[in-house]
């Protein structure tokens, strides 16, 4: 049973245009999201986290929207650049334990 | 620098030949987790440690041990590898306080 679920195995946006990563989520337990961004032969890094409690979550050019009624979030990469391309996890932490979901590839286009 | 570090970043290996993967971070992290990611399948988390001496399994915890002995610490022990532990690992460490996890740099191993 998938927790996590990123439906869109890829994205292509236009640099310079907004990029929108969903991620879906069949917990309401869950605690925090969290997405991280990996890099071929890399370890995934961090990028934003939003809590359970809020809805929206900014820093620079990502945002995170959180609707809980839904069980969806999204992340907003505004405006797209080429060193974005990557792919994205999508997580959620409950109990201690995080899950991940498959991730999605984005790649921008020149 | 704040960093994890894993060792091997690569490994080749036969079926049953136990093996240690090494976890080292320096930012006195007290959660610490492995994980692995195959494709189509994202990331799984294997085991997962909130301090020295305690330990819980993850989604994935089968043919695997691990032990907190010291805080900067946490070694994926696989006692009889088999082929389908043929996979990109992860080693990743935190603190309780915060969401953001630090990933080290991933080991690939091969069990044939």
């Amino acid at each position: 049973d998938q927790q996590v679920k990123q439906n869109s195995p890829s994205l292509s946006v236009q640099e310079g245009r907004i990029s929108i990563l969903n991620c879906d989520y069949t917990n309401s337990m869950f605690d925090y999201f969290l997405w991280y961004k990996k890099y071929p032969a890399e370890g995934p890094t961090f990028l934003i986290s939003i809590s359970s409690i809020k809805d929206k979550n900014e820093d620079g050019r990502f945002t995170v929207f959180l609707n809980k009624s839904a069980k969806h979030l999204s992340l907003h990469i505004v405006p797209s650049q080429p060193g974005d391309s990557a792919v994205y996890f999508c997580a959620a932490t409950r109990d201690d334990k995080i899950i991940f979901g498959k991730g999605t590839r984005l790649h921008i286009l020149p | 620098e704040a960093q994890v570090t894993q060792n091997p970043r690569y490994l080749i290996t036969v079926t049953g030949k136990k093996l240690t993967v090494t976890c080292s971070q320096n930012m006195n992290h007290e959660y610490m987790s492995w994980y692995r990611q195959d494709p189509g399948l994202g990331l799984r988390q294997i085991y997962y440690s909130m301090n020295v001496e305690v330990t819980d399994k993850g989604d994935v915890p089968e043919g695997y041990k691990v032990s907190r002995k010291e805080k900067r610490n946490f070694p994926l022990i696989l006692e009889s590898p088999s082929p389908n532990q043929t996979s990109l690992y992860f080693c990743a460490s935190s603190s309780i306080r915060d969401t953001e996890a630090f990933f080290g740099q991933g080991t690939r191993l091969t069990v044939v």
